[in-house]
């Protein structure tokens, strides 16, 4: 596989259920996001990750707790949502360092999470 | 100020038409600047990066003005498949760090 994949692509919860979203890239890269694109707003940078450890949290509540076990896998593992966060979650990669043409980013296609 | 900001559009244009898009930024030492595409219910896709000298790729041609801190796009022959959302994205001071924009919305019409 190539690019940056996520799973799984839609997934329907309950507020008490316990889920994870997975990404995956494969594309080298060294930094990893994920965000959150609710209708109609703007994407929202939730977690970044950079050679494994986190860089950024913006004030993500934490009910959502990310995990990073290397430069290729993200995790997203959701509990006790509100239907609130309903929304698509997007996970991107970019190299990370370098010269600034390397911090382009690519996307996963996204989980559409409904909580119900 | 908001840290990046787009005209929300729609922008309604016939096919063939040229159409541009600036987006405005706020902190004066982002270096790093792109454009990214997205489709209805899909994931955003990297259009282009923006250089200091400016860039141009087929029909797009995408600008650079750190005076008046602002990026523009131009797009023109506009197609039917131009029709999207188009993500302005400053990464701040030269980081790996990125601020989008809400994006410009790009509607071609026959």
């Amino acid at each position: 596989e190539t690019g940056v994949t996520q799973t799984p692509r839609h997934l329907v919860m309950g507020m008490t259920n316990k889920k994870s979203l997975k990404c995956e890239q494969h594309l080298g890269h060294n930094a990893m996001y994920w965000y959150k694109q609710s209708a109609k707003k703007p994407l929202e940078l939730m977690f970044v990750y950079n050679f494994k450890e986190q860089t950024e949290n913006n004030s993500v509540p934490s009910r959502f707790s990310p995990e990073c076990p290397n430069s290729s896998h993200l995790f997203l593992h959701l509990h006790t949502l509100q239907p609130e966060d309903s929304a698509l979650y997007l996970c991107a990669s970019s190299q990370g360092t370098g010269t600034s043409g390397s911090y382009e980013q690519y996307f996963g296609p996204g989980t559409r999470l409904t909580v119900t | 100020r908001k840290e990046v900001e787009q005209d929300p559009g729609p922008f309604n244009v016939p096919e063939g038409a040229t159409v541009a898009f600036n987006c405005t930024y706020s902190n004066s030492a982002s270096q790093s600047f792109f454009w990214y595409r997205q489709d209805c219910r899909k994931e955003p896709k990297l259009l282009m990066s923006v250089y200091s000298s400016g860039n141009e790729d087929g029909r797009f041609t995408a600008q650079l003005n750190r005076a008046s801190q602002y990026i523009s796009l131009l797009i023109r022959d506009s197609k039917l498949s131009d029709s999207a959302t188009y993500l302005c994205v400053v990464n701040r001071g030269g980081s790996y760090i990125p601020t989008f924009g809400r994006g410009t919305s790009l509607i071609v019409h026959p």
